[in-house]
């Protein structure tokens, strides 16, 4: 399985951009990588998946260099209510023969100052 | 479409009980997986059924076990509680699609399970 790597904590102040580093040395070709937002007592929500390249949609974009060994989510203009802890998770899909295979990484909590 | 529905929400109980947990998946949805959380450990994965059967199993000792019904609504139970078992307890829905290259899961808002 893929270990993933990610930054424990990150300040920021409202209205910033914010990048989240996700290491994941060991992806396979079948990985794809997905980030999850959690606000506490909640389960996490889905921001943005991606395989290659760079992703984007209306709250986030998703950067993945061409060994695809990180991942970067970059938070635009960020405010008080995007703080919250992210997950990087890299995951290989179900099919025949071999069980799907997650790996969370350890989070990134954000907090976004005034 | 209503989301992923996790009863109870809060639960106390005494070290050496058992607990069972239920997840009711989004309409449609056939894979339900199962996901520890904890301060110190983070999120960790327990189990995944689709369509009744367990296709994947984490590192967690036999007292966590789980089933799925025909309507894919899901059960975990833990036997024989221990102090470490408190958690929040996060249930995942997902369609469940062989050789999907892509899959987000849904998740709920989870059972806090208290032992004392």
């Amino acid at each position: 399985l893929a270990k993933t790597t990610q930054p424990i904590s990150m300040d920021s102040y409202e209205g910033q951009e914010v990048n989240i580093t996700c290491s994941h040395n060991n992806i396979a070709t079948n990985d794809y990588i997905t980030w999850y937002q959690q606000f506490p007592s909640q389960g996490p929500r889905f921001i943005i998946q991606g395989y290659k390249t760079k992703v984007t949609n209306e709250v986030a974009s998703l950067f993945i260099p061409a060994d695809r060994k990180s991942s970067t989510l970059s938070l635009p203009r960020v405010s008080l209510s995007d703080t919250a802890v992210y997950y990087c998770l890299v995951g290989r899909p179900f099919s025949s023969g071999s069980a799907r295979q997650l790996t969370f990484g350890s989070g990134t909590q954000l907090t976004v100052l005034p | 479409k209503a989301g992923v529905t996790q009863t109870p929400r809060y639960l106390i109980k005494t070290r050496g009980q058992q607990v069972t947990l239920s997840c009711s998946p989004i309409s449609g949805h056939r894979s339900v997986s199962w996901y520890q959380q904890t301060p110190g450990q983070g999120l960790q994965f327990l189990f995944e059924y689709f369509s009744e059967t367990q296709r994947n199993k984490g590192n967690f000792p036999g007292r966590f076990s789980g089933r799925q019904f025909s309507n894919s609504r899901s059960e975990m139970n833990v036997s024989t509680l221990e102090l470490g078992d408190s958690a929040l307890y996060l249930c995942a829905s997902s369609p469940g699609q062989f050789d999907a290259t892509n899959e987000k899961l849904f998740f709920g808002s989870g059972t806090q399970l208290s032992v004392l």
